[in-house]
């Protein structure tokens, strides 16, 4: 159980363009997704919280605008990254949580290259 | 701020050694404890967790942790290591009963020499 995926696993993209990453929770509803951001050999940085049905909360630095998130359902979460810059490359991972549930279940990640 | 050290960036083991992964956690009162294992580019994968209750706990792949109050550790052992457990280890904190929101330590990278 707990299982969470990504899609897509990675991806390659001109600058400038729009990526949609999909993150789903697959056997449990998820009132909470968040967002993280892990550079090469360091640790995860969270960039949003979302919860279903509302507006994400961002992370003091990331930018809203850049980085959009949407929890239309309680078991899909997206995080677009709008005009990529090569900067925007990174390792990009979702979790999810159940409803009163202290722990978070971690996809896959989706690595980012914008070129 | 709570905040989350794990003082080893680097650690090499013989397989069949034992292993213990350090874990130290600033927070004003007993945290929520975790240890996710992350292989290469893959996601995290939770090995265990400590809310309450008894200090030593049991996770998977043989894996174990201990909360020591008195020293704000959390550290994790594994008897005898398997060369499938070279990976990054990350311990994590979050405050209890105040959502999940989960503050990770730089980790540690594990290497198993056969």
């Amino acid at each position: 159980g707990a299982v969470v995926s990504q899609h897509p696993s990675w991806v390659i993209c001109k600058s400038g363009t729009s990526v949609k990453i999909e993150c789903r929770s697959l056997d449990f509803q998820a009132t909470t997704m968040f967002w993280y951001r892990q550079f090469p050999k360091q640790s995860l940085m969270l960039m949003a919280t979302s919860n279903e049905g509302s507006k994400a909360t961002y992370e003091q630095g990331v930018e809203k605008d850049k980085f959009l998130i949407n929890h239309a359902s309680l078991t899909l979460s997206t995080l677009t990254v709008t005009s990529a810059h090569p900067e925007d490359s990174s390792f990009y991972i979702c979790s999810a949580s159940e409803p009163n549930q202290e722990t978070q279940y971690f996809g896959p990640g989706t690595r980012l290259l914008v070129l | 701020a709570q905040s989350v050290t794990q003082p080893d960036i680097h650690i090499t083991v013989s397989e069949g050694a034992s292993l213990e992964l350090r874990c130290n956690y600033s927070y004003g009162a007993t945290p929520y404890l975790f240890w996710y294992v992350q292989s290469p580019g893959q996601g995290l994968q939770l090995l265990l967790k400590y809310f309450s209750g008894d200090t030593l706990v049991q996770g998977i792949k043989g894996f174990e942790a201990e909360f020591k109050r008195s020293q704000s550790s959390f550290n994790l052992r594994k008897p005898s290591v398997h060369w499938s457990d070279a990976a990054e280890y990350f311990c994590a904190v979050s405050p209890a009963n105040a959502g999940n929101m989960l503050t990770f330590g730089g980790g540690t990278r594990l290497m198993v020499k056969p």
